[in-house]
């Protein structure tokens, strides 16, 4: 099963909106990465916030971790019509150099 | 910047053909990945590699295998290809955890067709 599950699966907003992306994980981890996906290409590096820090702000990305709920959210203010594109959460865990990805948001910002 | 790249954007090959995907990375990462992606399913770790000749398996490694004979090259080698394996592949790097970067960089990945 995804370490990292995404909600919602996929959203829609009008340019210029907040998008809010929530990333629900099950074990305990080192640190959560966000990463965008634009359409048949890889992944590029949000953000990565560790373990003992709640927030975290890159640019018009903020995102926020709940450890006791295992959960984080990424919030994308002001947002663009190049801002449309997938997003992932990732986990890492102590001593492993693996991440473990979620299944995605599918974001679609409306011009 | 960092660049990571992989052989091919698109790849068509018949069922049974040996298979080769190869990804080159230019910042002198330890670590390696291979993933494949499929919708609904997310990215799924086929191989990692945290060294030079070494390989540990991912999560769904049948039907696949790896090499790593120079520390920018990991390859991933369908050995008899197979329908099920039409997907999109991704390759990633990164320096090792524990430092300051722990974020993978990924290649653009290669789209393949398996007929």
């Amino acid at each position: 099963s995804q370490q990292g599950e995404e909600d919602p699966q996929a959203l829609s907003i009008q340019e210029g909106e907040n998008a809010t992306m929530n990333c629900s994980y099950k074990t305990s981890i080192n640190n959560l990465q966000w990463y965008r996906q634009n359409s048949g290409r890889g992944l590029v590096h949000l953000i990565l916030i560790r373990s003992n820090e709640r927030e975290k702000h890159s640019g018009r990305l903020r995102v926020t971790l709940d450890t006791s709920k295992k959960s984080s959210s990424l919030l994308i203010t002001a947002s663009r019509a190049a801002d449309t594109a997938s997003y992932f959460c990732a986990t890492g865990n102590f001593g492993n150099e693996k991440l473990t990805f979620g299944t995605g948001t599918r974001l679609t910002i409306i011009p | 910047d960092v660049k990571v790249t992989q052989s091919s954007r698109y790849l068509v090959k018949r069922t049974g053909e040996k298979v080769f995907l190869e990804c080159v990375q230019d910042m002198d990462h330890e670590n390696m990945f291979w993933y494949r992606q499929d919708p609904g399913l997310g990215l799924r770790l086929i191989y990692f590699s945290y060294d030079v000749k070494m390989k540990e398996k991912g999560d769904i490694p049948e039907g696949y295998s790896v090499s790593r004979e120079k520390k920018e090259r990991f390859s991933l080698i369908l050995e008899s290809a197979s329908t099920n394996q039409t997907s999109m592949y991704l390759c990633a790097s990164n320096l090792r955890a524990g430092g300051p970067g722990n974020e993978q960089f990924f290649g653009p990945g290669t789209r393949l067709t398996v007929l």
